[in-house]
């Protein structure tokens, strides 16, 4: 079983569109997590991390259960700029090793 | 520029052969990892440096691997007897703070192709 488990998409949807992404992790002693994009060929570039509480940063809205060990991403207003990979992310530290986990990412395609 | 800059951007080799890939991380950065990517993958982990010494390197998948970082700064993946399996892309990034605040800045990466 991978430690990141995303959705597997693509997804393509309309612009303006509304869309969400699910992730799940296996290691409970997870500290912090993140959403990183991904553009064709480009390197991953953080979106943004993923507090408890959940946060926003304009058109995006992340949300975590630890519980539930489970972390989300939803866009709103879908713009074609939004194309790409999203990249979940799963940080732990235990003594003087720190790893950023990556899932395999959920392909976005917004289409006109 | 300012950015992680990883060198070369393309390599092919055959089976066998040694190859190396070089990282010169932002300035200032402690922290330096390696990553490899695999077409539909999400970035692997290989191994992360704080300053010379390599604090983890749990993700170098055999022997073959070996990474190092002399000065603190600049660091070389070094694969030996490279196999058809090691092809990917393989992803610098660095941090200036280890990972506490999540954002790694990646370099383009190096393409290599094992034939």
């Amino acid at each position: 079983r991978k430690e990141v488990e995303q959705d597997p998409g693509p997804f393509n949807v309309p612009e303006g569109a509304t869309v969400a992404f699910n992730c799940t992790y296996s290691n409970s002693a997870s500290q912090s997590f993140f959403w990183y994009r991904q553009d064709c060929r480009k390197e991953p570039k953080l979106l943004m991390s993923v507090y408890s509480s959940g946060n926003e940063d304009g058109r995006f809205t992340a949300q975590l259960n630890r519980a539930s060990q489970y972390i989300s991403l939803l866009i709103r207003d879908s713009k074609l700029s939004d194309s790409a990979t999203y990249l979940c992310v799963v940080n732990w530290v235990s003594g003087s090793a720190r790893q950023l986990t990556f899932g395999s990412g959920t392909q976005l395609t917004v289409l006109p | 520029g300012a950015g992680v800059s990883q060198t070369p951007s393309n390599k092919v080799t055959e089976k066998g052969k040694y190859v190396e890939l070089r990282c010169d991380p932002i300035s200032g950065h402690t922290a330096l990892y390696w990553y490899r990517q695999s077409l539909g993958q999400g970035p692997e982990f290989l191994i992360y440096f704080q300053g010379t010494g390599a604090a983890d390197d749990s993700g170098l998948p055999n022997d073959r691997f070996f990474a190092v970082r002399p000065e603190g700064s600049v660091s070389t993946l070094k694969i030996q007897r490279t196999e058809r399996g090691d092809s990917a892309v393989y992803l610098c990034a660095s941090s200036s703070d280890g990972m506490n605040t999540g954002e790694l800045f990646f370099g383009e990466g190096s393409r290599l192709t094992v034939l």
